[in-house]
């Protein structure tokens, strides 16, 4: 079975810090690992997604993450964070020959501060 | 390009009541899936429809949940009897093909259940 833990429910940065989102899985196969962006009232949107291509893996609006098998991580990172980046972000986890069947994590509320 | 639709954005019922979502996923697309999320938690995944055919229902309540893919295009999720514990955001998303993958699925806007 695949899982996902995100650890930390709440991250709080300041508007051009560092952001770094924690990401750790579990998979009895070689995974497939995603990034997903949530704002108030919105749907889902892909930010990022890992396929066993590169390990370190660029998205949209600035955003990366770095595939680390040793590690069992997927952490997403951001130079420098912006207001506009204040929303619920969600790591998931699908594997090959697996009906393209994500299951996520609980999610981590990304708070950006003046 | 049209994304993902879905109505009604928000609805109230009284437990014991009956109520249906729609969704209309992006054109062409061939799978389509319903997600549960429940505050607090990630979306969990309740049925994975290919074209008209059910891929995986395993997560969902078969007593009380139902869904359905009429010509392999929109599709409905009616729940019957609701309970207090299905307040959640129900969410819809489509892929392009959901075999082999990983196929980015395209997240609709959600229906916000609350049952009072």
């Amino acid at each position: 079975a695949q899982s996902v833990t995100q650890l930390g429910s709440h991250v709080s940065v300041s508007e051009g810090a560092l952001v770094l989102l924690r990401c750790n899985y579990s998979s009895s196969v070689p995974p497939y690992l995603f990034w997903y962006v949530q704002y108030p009232n919105q749907g889902l949107q892909l930010l990022l997604k890992y396929t066993s291509a590169a390990t370190l893996v660029k998205g949209i609006n600035g955003f990366e993450a770095e595939f680390k098998k040793s590690e069992t991580s997927f952490h997403l990172t951001k130079p420098s964070a912006h207001m506009s980046d204040a929303a619920e972000y969600f790591c998931a986890v699908s594997y090959r020959g697996g009906g393209n069947k994500l299951t996520f994590g609980t999610g981590t509320q990304l708070k950006v501060e003046l | 390009e049209a994304g993902v639709a879905q109505s009604p954005r928000y609805k109230i019922i009284e437990k014991r009541q009956s109520v249906a979502f729609w969704c209309n996923p992006i054109s062409g697309h061939a799978t389509l899936y319903w997600y549960q999320q429940i505050l607090g938690q990630g979306p969990k995944l309740l049925i994975q429809f290919q074209n008209n055919g059910v891929v995986d229902d395993s997560q969902l309540p078969k007593d009380r949940f139902s869904a359905e893919r009429l010509k392999g295009v929109d599709s409905t999720l009616k729940i019957q009897p609701a309970k207090l514990e299905d307040s959640a955001v129900y969410l819809c998303a489509s892929s392009f093909t959901g075999t082999g993958g990983p196929d980015t699925q395209y997240f609709g806007p959600g229906t916000r259940l609350t049952v009072l």
